[in-house]
């Protein structure tokens, strides 16, 4: 059973430069999540995916970042024109389909793709 | 609104000793409760969750953790800490209400320090 994949794990950009990364969730996920975490802090949610919909987007995901997953199985976020800002550790995660009885909700983590913007 | 409270940066443990991870939630209906441990350059990996039933609930490596909804805490503990527990743990919460929403508001990390 493999788990939630990303790539890169590491990227080192110029501020102004785009940058994408990819998420390849847990087979059968029907649901994806990106996070971000910067150093000392929690994670913070960015976006989620139901399938190839996206479902929801945090207020922190500005005009420069996008993402997408076109055929409901992995996913990309791009960065536009970073800046410093941006520096952190992206992460994925997914989770399965709500069945009967207790609602799956645990959500399953890559090991994230570390920016660094110059 | 969503949130969590790790009220401690760091949590120092002799190994072999007990050691308990402070966690205290907010959330306007009924919590879905979680904790992780993220190692260096590491991406976040499940230890338990609570989700509804016995408010004792049993994880992975020896964890444990304990919902009291009067105190709105969800306290991580084990018996017996090893050096390798050394980590960084988060404690998160989803809302179970907010059905359409199924972000995870997560605490700010408790760094463990297990020395030998």
């Amino acid at each position: 059973d493999t788990g939630v994949s990303q790539d890169p794990r590491h990227k080192i950009t110029k501020r102004g430069q785009n940058v994408t990364f990819r998420c390849d969730p847990i087979s059968e996920h029907n649901r994806l999540y990106w996070y971000r975490q910067t150093l000392g802090q929690g994670p913070e949610f960015l976006t989620y995916f139901q399938n190839e919909a996206q479902l929801e987007k945090s207020r922190l995901l500005s005009d420069r970042f996008s993402a997408e997953r076109p055929k409901g199985s992995f996913s990309t976020l791009e960065i536009q024109r970073t800046e410093q800002g941006d520096s952190a550790m992206y992460l994925c995660a997914s989770s399965p389909q709500k069945e009967r009885g207790p609602p799956l909700v645990t959500q399953y983590f890559g090991p994230g793709t570390r920016l660094l913007v110059l | 609104a969503q949130s969590v409270a790790q009220p401690e940066d760091q949590v120092n443990v002799a190994e072999g000793n007990p050691l308990t991870v402070k966690c205290t939630y907010s959330v306007s209906g009924n919590p879905y409760l979680f904790w992780y441990v993220q190692y260096p350059n590491r991406g976040l990996q499940f230890l338990l969750k609570y989700i509804t039933g016995d408010n004792l609930v049993k994880g992975s490596y020896g964890f444990e953790a304990e919902f009291n909804k009067s105190q709105t805490s969800f306290h991580l503990k084990k018996p017996s800490a090893l050096v390798s527990d050394s980590a960084l743990y988060f404690c998160a919460v989803r809302d179970a209400w907010m059905d359409s929403s199924y972000k995870l508001i997560f605490g700010s990390g408790t760094r463990l320090l297990v020395r030998p």
